[in-house]
């Protein structure tokens, strides 16, 4: 059973570029979430997908965007990059529900410069 | 107060003993925990998941919930140069509610 892949697993922007990551969840798994992680703020919370729909929000602004397609792949967007910006960026699936847990996937390493 | 609080480490226990990871959460109606650990360089992947108090076994691992105290524990028996990783408490607050996760623990067992 494959797990969940993230693309590309590397990137290096400038700053002020904007960005497109995507995520293949696994197979069956129709919850697909977001996760920023940088050695200071550990695992932050970007947005969660269900079905096409986001039913989660975290606190980043409204540079950082996402979306999911009917077959659960999801991609999240930022805009206008900035240095902050530059982090491990987590894709996570789960079946339906959070509550038995997430597989992560292998990230995508962002650097703006 | 952080909705879920670790220590940062590192934690250095010796080859073949018990390394005690501690966690606590502010929500007192928090439902699910869970305890990831991270490679460095690497993606989280979920060991251990707990629902409600007490203990849950698992191979070498040991979850504690002590949902009156807002406390989760994980133990490591018989610790592994190989257990050396950051492990990260992660809670949901309500059902269908995002994963909020610790800043992790840095484990450091010394051969």
């Amino acid at each position: 059973k494959a797990g969940v892949t993230q693309t590309p697993r590397y990137l290096i922007k400038t700053r002020g570029q904007q960005v497109t990551l995507s995520c293949s969840p696994i197979s069956g798994h129709r919850s697909v979430s977001w996760y920023q992680q940088t050695p200071g703020q550990g695992l932050q919370f970007l947005f969660e997908y269900f079905s096409e729909t986001q039913r989660n929000k975290g606190n980043f602004p409204g540079r950082f965007s996402g979306r999911q397609f009917s077959n659960s792949r999801s991609e999240m967007n930022v805009s206008t990059l900035e240095l902050g910006d530059s982090a491990l960026y987590l894709c996570a699936s789960s079946v339906q529900s959070t509550n038995y847990g997430y597989t992560f996937g292998s990230g995508t390493r962002l650097t703006v410069v | 107060q952080k909705e879920v609080e670790q220590n940062s480490g590192p934690l250095s226990v010796p080859e073949g003993a018990i390394a005690s990871l501690n966690c606590t959460y502010s929500d007192r109606g928090s439902q699910s925990f869970f305890w990831y650990r991270q490679y460095s360089g690497k993606s989280p992947e979920l060991i251990m998941s707990i629902y409600s108090n007490g203990d849950k076994e698992d191979g070498r691992f040991t979850a504690q919930l002590n949902k009156a105290s807002q406390y989760v524990s994980l133990l490591i028996r018989d610790s592994q140069p190989s257990d050396s990783a950051t492990y990260l408490c992660a809670v949901i607050r309500r059902g269908n509610t995002p994963l909020v996760f610790g800043k992790g623990t840095r484990l450091s067992v010394i051969a």
